[in-house]
C-alpha cells in the first residue's frame, strides 16, 4: 500500500529556514515523480515544483522558483521541502504527492498527509 | 486568482446528479487533454478522482465521470450521496513552463 508520511506542524518566524519531509512507502521512490502543492486558507491549491528522486532532477513552478528548494534521499526515501528565508506569506499548508509527469502535463495519484506552516512576522 | 475558473459552489440531493465546470482558456484545458480532479473532503488531504480527462484511478466508483469540451471540463457526480460532500478542484496542463495550474475550487453540498 502507497504511503506518504510528512513531517509535523511548524511554526517559525519570518526570516527563518525550514526544511519539512516526506517519507514513502509502498513502491520505488525512484521510479516516481514527487510533488509539492500548497494550499492557502480561502485561495486554494498552488503547484510548486517536483522531483525525480533517481536523479534529483527537479522542475520549479515559475510561481515558485527561486523560492523554496525540492531534494530527495533514495536511501531513506524522503523528499524535501526547503526554504531559506521565510516570509509570513507562506503560511499554509504542503502536501508532497506522489506524480505522474508526462507529455507537459502531471497529476498527483496519492497524497501526503500534509503539513501545516505557520510564519510569524 | 487561480488560473482556471470553477463555481464556487454546487448542490444536490441525494441521488441525483450533479455537473461542476473548469473553464480554461486555448492554452491551458482547451489546448491539452490533461485534466484531472481532486475531491477534499475537510482536514484531509486532496484525492485524485479523474485524471486524462475522463479517467478514473482504480477505487473511484464510476458515479465520477469527466468529460471536456472546448475550454471547458466538467465533473459529473452521479446518484449523490452523502459522503460526495466535499471541495472539489480541477486541474489541466497549462504548457511546458507550468503545467500544473488548479482551479478555484467548488463546495459541493449534498442537500
Amino acid at each position: 500500500e502507497v504511503h506518504l508520511v510528512q513531517s509535523g506542524a511548524e511554526v517559525k518566524k519570518s526570516g527563518e529556514s525550514l526544511n519539512i519531509s516526506c517519507k514513502v512507502s509502498g513502491y520505488s521512490f525512484t521510479n516516481y515523480w514527487i510533488g509539492w502543492v500548497r494550499q492557502t486558507p480561502g485561495k486554494g491549491l498552488d503547484w510548486m515544483g517536483i522531483i525525480y528522486p533517481a536523479n534529483s532532477d527537479a522542475i520549479y513552478s515559475p510561481s515558485f522558483q527561486g523560492q523554496v528548494s525540492i531534494s530527495a534521499d533514495e536511501s531513506i526515501s524522503t523528499a524535501y521541502l526547503q526554504w531559506s528565508s521565510l516570509r509570513a506569506s507562506d503560511t499554509a499548508i504542503y502536501y508532497c504527492a506522489r506524480t505522474f509527469y508526462y507529455d507537459d502535463s502531471a497529476y498527483f495519484d496519492f497524497w501526503g498527509q500534509g503539513t501545516l506552516v505557520t510564519v510569524s512576522s | 486568482q487561480s488560473a482556471l475558473t470553477q463555481p464556487p459552489s454546487a448542490s444536490g440531493s441525494p441521488g441525483q446528479s450533479v455537473t461542476i465546470s473548469c473553464t480554461g482558456t486555448s492554452s491551458d484545458v482547451g489546448g491539452y487533454h490533461y485534466v484531472s480532479w481532486y475531491q477534499q473532503h475537510p482536514g484531509k488531504a486532496p484525492k485524485l478522482m479523474i485524471y486524462e480527462v475522463n479517467k478514473r484511478p482504480s477505487g473511484v466508483p464510476d458515479r465520477f465521470s469527466g468529460s471536456k469540451s472546448g475550454n471547458t471540463a466538467s465533473l459529473t457526480v452521479s446518484g449523490l450521496q452523502a459522503d460526495d460532500e466535499a471541495d472539489y478542484y480541477c486541474s489541466s496542463s497549462a504548457g511546458s513552463n507550468n503545467f500544473v495550474v488548479f482551479g478555484g475550487g467548488t463546495k459541493l453540498t449534498v442537500l
